[in-house]
């Protein structure tokens, strides 16, 4: 089984409002990640958690904090977003290290910031 | 730093012909992994196939087959007995094997292709 899953599949939040996206795994994976997607684009990492811990940030913008309480789930506390943040976030999660560590990802939550 | 080209924007095929997509790669490295994901508009990234470029045989996956040219860097794509669930925007992706920091990696991706499929 290689399923990520991710919820809310769509949301649309204010400029002032907190939300928060649920990404969420039980394949064993250790390393799990958030990607932005704009339009007719490819995917942009935004954080790396491998063990739960931190270990990548794109020097995304502090509105953006990721967590992740357990090995198999991740969250993205949303606050305080501009319209340009409007777009695909994807979840993925790899076995953590090694070197058949793939990428599987989940179907995206798609935000639109008004 | 390593780069994705993919130099087609888009293609079209007809049902059950074959249709080729381009991707090269820039890289100083001699290990590494190199990927296709197919991103239909469901929007889900899925895994189409991989291939480890320590491995001279070029990977397959059913209908879907790679042509892996190492010293030319170039990664292509071949999708044979093309379905209508074929068309999807797809993503070639190059991987280090070498870890930048304790278990963890990073995917760079090409711009895509969109395949589009006619009946």
């Amino acid at each position: 089984d290689t399923e990520v899953t991710q919820t809310p599949k769509h949301l649309v939040m204010g400029m002032t409002n907190k939300k928060s996206l649920k990404c969420e795994q039980h394949m064993g994976h250790r390393a799990m990640y958030w990607y932005k997607q704009k339009a007719k684009k490819p995917p942009e990492l935004m954080f790396v958690y491998s063990y739960e811990k931190l270990s990548i940030n794109e020097s995304v913008p502090s509105r953006f904090s990721p967590e992740c309480p357990n090995s198999s789930l991740l969250n993205l506390h949303l606050h305080a977003l501009q319209p340009e943040d409007s777009a695909l976030y994807l979840c993925a999660s790899s076995l953590g290290g090694g070197d058949s560590d793939t990428q599987y990802f989940g179907p995206g939550t798609r935000l639109t910031v008004l | 730093a390593q780069t994705v080209t993919q130099s087609q924007p888009e293609m079209s095929v007809q049902e059950a012909e074959t249709v080729t997509l381009s991707c090269t790669y820039d890289t100083s490295e001699s290990d590494y992994y190199l990927f296709w994901y197919k991103q239909p508009p469901s929007r889900q990234m899925i895994l189409v196939i991989r291939q480890e470029a320590y491995k001279q045989q070029n990977a397959t996956e059913n209908r879907f087959s790679v042509n892996f040219q190492k010293a030319a860097k170039s990664f292509s794509l071949k999708i044979s007995d093309s379905q209508l669930g074929d068309a999807a925007m797809y993503f070639c992706a190059y991987r280090s094997y070498l870890l930048r920091s304790y278990n963890t990696d990073k995917l760079i991706f090409g711009t895509g292709t969109r395949l589009q499929v006619f009946p």
